[in-house]
């Protein structure tokens, strides 16, 4: 069965600080795979998604960068956190015929830029 | 941009009542999904309707879409105290847009 991992599921790190978030998913091949960031009360805004290894589009232009080093591992990254960077970012993954299936989603992570 | 939006953005209701939530968005879509979310947890996937269809079941939800109008509900029959979550609607056009989403409470 198809599982997605989301790690760590909380992290506090100070401004001008770097970033590293991982997602990893089994049991699918060439996912499309997202990173979305969630504000308080706010809905998802999607930062970034890649449809291959090496494909990234980013839909916000910031600070953030994303990555795609093998078919199911997708990274985010900064190399210098600002407070506005504070929020709950979860990484998702679909497949092309997404049939009925929607989008499967992490379980979150939740960064406060202190 | 956001594209869907939900109506109303909270809803408190009884156990057993029926809870019905409401989404519109602005451009053509392929599909429509609406989704939940307990709090400080991931999205789980609820239901997906598609462009073609008008009406969708599942268990205890039904899902309307009207393209005309650009609208979909989300009913859920005889709520539950575990149904208390945040829902949001999705359109699917290139990728998934969000709206802001509904925080339902359902009191025992």
């Amino acid at each position: 069965s198809q599982t997605i991992h989301q790690w760590p599921a909380t992290l506090v790190q100070p401004v001008g600080s770097p970033l590293s978030l991982e997602c990893t998913v089994e049991g699918t091949s060439n996912p499309n795979l997202y990173w979305y960031r969630q504000a308080a009360g706010r809905g998802l805004q999607l930062l970034f998604y890649s449809v291959g290894i090496g494909q990234i589009s980013s839909e916000v232009p910031q600070n953030l960068s994303a990555s795609r080093p093998q078919d199911r591992q997708f990274i985010l990254s900064s190399k210098k956190l600002l407070l506005s960077d504070s929020g709950f970012y979860l990484c998702a993954w679909s497949v092309l015929d997404r049939g009925g299936n929607g989008y499967t989603f992490g379980s979150g992570t939740r960064l406060t830029v202190v | 941009s956001q594209q869907g939006e939900e109506d109303p953005q909270a809803l408190s209701i009884q156990e057993g009542e029926n809870a019905t939530m409401n989404c519109s968005y602005k451009t053509s879509i392929n599909n429509l999904q609406w989704y939940r979310q307990n709090s400080g947890r991931g999205l789980v996937h609820l239901i997906l309707i598609r462009s073609n269809e008008r009406e969708k079941h599942s268990g205890r939800l039904r899902v309307t879409l009207d393209t005309s109008k650009k609208s979909s509900s989300l009913l859920i029959t005889a709520s539950r105290a575990a149904d208390t979550a945040s829902y949001f609607c999705a359109t699917d056009q290139r990728e998934l847009t969000f709206g802001k989403g509904i925080t339902l409470s359902v009191r025992p």
